[in-house]
């Protein structure tokens, strides 16, 4: 499995501020995937981060808002614009080496709270 | 599209005893079966996983099990312990796809 690491850990912010979150694996990888998880609730895929090009949104989620960079195959980032307190969440950026399994694994989240 | 529910929602169980979480799917062409754990303010964490050409796995006191004909799988813990204590999801894939869809998650109370 690759080790994945995310920045920052938690923050704390305004409304109508943006926060901009990394995501870096030590190894390259073929797929990386941003989710949000809202406070006792399950997973929600936001976006696939394509490499070299426009990421791919999930229904209901938008390039204006979430804005994803993917330059390489090892990093990505997250940004999470013009926020409201309904964008407290943890986001999680997940990975996927596909060596005939389609398995994915995960960073260790960001916990975002918007006052 | 794909759609995933799980249940139960919330599940007590006294230490020693057996746990089991079920997910049923809708889409047939499903292959690939994983189940995650996370702990309270951990990330979730891949712990069992099965491909459609197999009916059971096991590891140690976890196994996954597959019906592909019913269309569902389900997570069996055995002799749990207070450390199983923590809420599983079931995910699939979409089809054709590397993307995950995941269950609504089971919080597991393992009572001492």
């Amino acid at each position: 499995s690759a080790v994945i690491s995310q920045k920052p850990s938690r923050d704390i912010c305004q409304r109508g501020t943006s926060l901009t979150i990394q995501c870096q694996v030590d190894s390259q990888v073929t797929m990386m995937f941003w989710y949000r998880q809202q406070p006792g609730q399950s997973l929600t895929l936001i976006a696939t981060a394509n490499q070299g090009s426009e990421a791919t949104y999930e229904s209901g989620f938008v390039i204006d808002k979430f804005p994803i960079s993917r330059p390489n195959l090892t990093f990505s980032t997250l940004t999470v614009s013009n926020m409201s307190p309904e964008d407290s969440s943890i986001y999680l950026c997940s990975v996927a080496v596909l060596t005939g399994k389609e398995t994915q694994y995960f960073g260790p989240g960001t916990r975002l709270l918007v006052l | 599209g794909e759609n995933v529910e799980q249940h139960p929602s919330t599940l007590s169980v006294q230490e020693g005893d057996s746990a089991v979480i079920k997910c049923t799917y809708s889409d047939s062409a499903s292959n690939y079966f994983p189940w995650y754990k996370q702990e309270l303010g951990k990330r979730p964490q891949l712990i069992i996983d099965i491909r459609s050409n197999v009916g059971e796995k096991k590891d140690q006191r976890i196994a996954v099990t597959l019906n592909k004909t019913a269309k569902h799988f389900s997570l069996h813990i055995t002799e749990t312990q207070p450390e199983d204590s923590a809420v599983y999801f079931c995910a699939l894939p979409g089809p054709g796809t590397y993307k995950y869809i995941f269950g609504t998650g089971t919080r597991l109370k393992v009572l001492a």
